[in-house]
């Protein structure tokens, strides 16, 4: 069974500060998803990343894809209120040849305080 | 573009009712997923189909769930019958067969 943990599962800051939110497994992923999640709502795609050592930027969000594709962060740069919500990570892989499917983390709760 | 659409959004029952959870996915994808939220265990994959076929459904829990995609555009999540564990936020998420996953409002189940 593929695993998935992230940490911090909670956080609270100050609006400006930085922050990074990390997930780590043993197993190798194809791909490695982040996601945001707000209350009352589904979660939404972020980034993919798909090669080892991937960095993508999206604003002030950079994520990161560990070189043996087993781990990743999300780094937050000057965080705003809205920033705040459930940030899930979620690992790829491929099943018999064309079915794809994904590993979620259990999230980092993100209170971005004004 | 509508997107994913679950009913009922929110459903309250009492225990040992039926409950069917209903999703339509985005139209011209071919892959439906249904997953289930909680605080203790997060967001577990339970079943999914491509092209209609039930691909993978080690994730359910037990016989009293089922699920079933009558057609291409529209799948259920039935459980019966319906215990105080089962209480959780229910998503389905369709995918155009890629990496990309659109997953729907949810609904929030409450057996009680």
């Amino acid at each position: 069974t593929q695993l998935l943990e992230q940490s911090p599962q909670f956080l609270s800051i100050q609006e400006g500060e930085n922050l990074t939110v990390y997930c780590n497994s043993s197993s190798v992923f194809s791909s490695l998803q982040w996601y945001r999640q707000e209350p009352g709502e589904g979660p939404v795609l972020l980034v993919t990343v798909v090669t080892g050592g991937e960095v993508k930027k999206l604003k002030r969000l950079t994520f990161q894809f560990g070189d043996a594709r087993k781990d990743s962060s999300l780094h937050i740069t000057a965080a705003q209120p809205g920033d705040t919500g459930l940030y899930l990570c979620a690992g790829g892989s491929w099943s018999g040849g064309s079915n794809y499917k994904l590993t979620f983390g259990k999230g980092t709760l993100l209170t971005v305080n004004p | 573009d509508a997107g994913v659409i679950q009913s009922p959004r929110h459903e309250v029952t009492e225990m040992g009712q039926e409950v069917t959870l209903r999703c339509k996915l985005i139209s011209g994808h071919n892959s439906l997923f249904w997953y289930r939220q909680t605080m203790m265990r997060g967001l577990e994959l339970l079943i999914y189909f491509n092209n209609n076929v039930p691909i993978d459904d080690s994730g359910m829990p037990e016989d009293r769930f089922s699920a079933k995609m009558p057609n291409a555009s529209f799948s259920t999540l039935k459980i019966q019958p319906s215990e105080p564990r089962d209480s959780a936020v229910y998503f389905c998420a369709s995918s155009p067969g890629t990496l990309l996953q659109y997953f729907g409002p949810g609904t929030r189940l409450t057996v009680t």
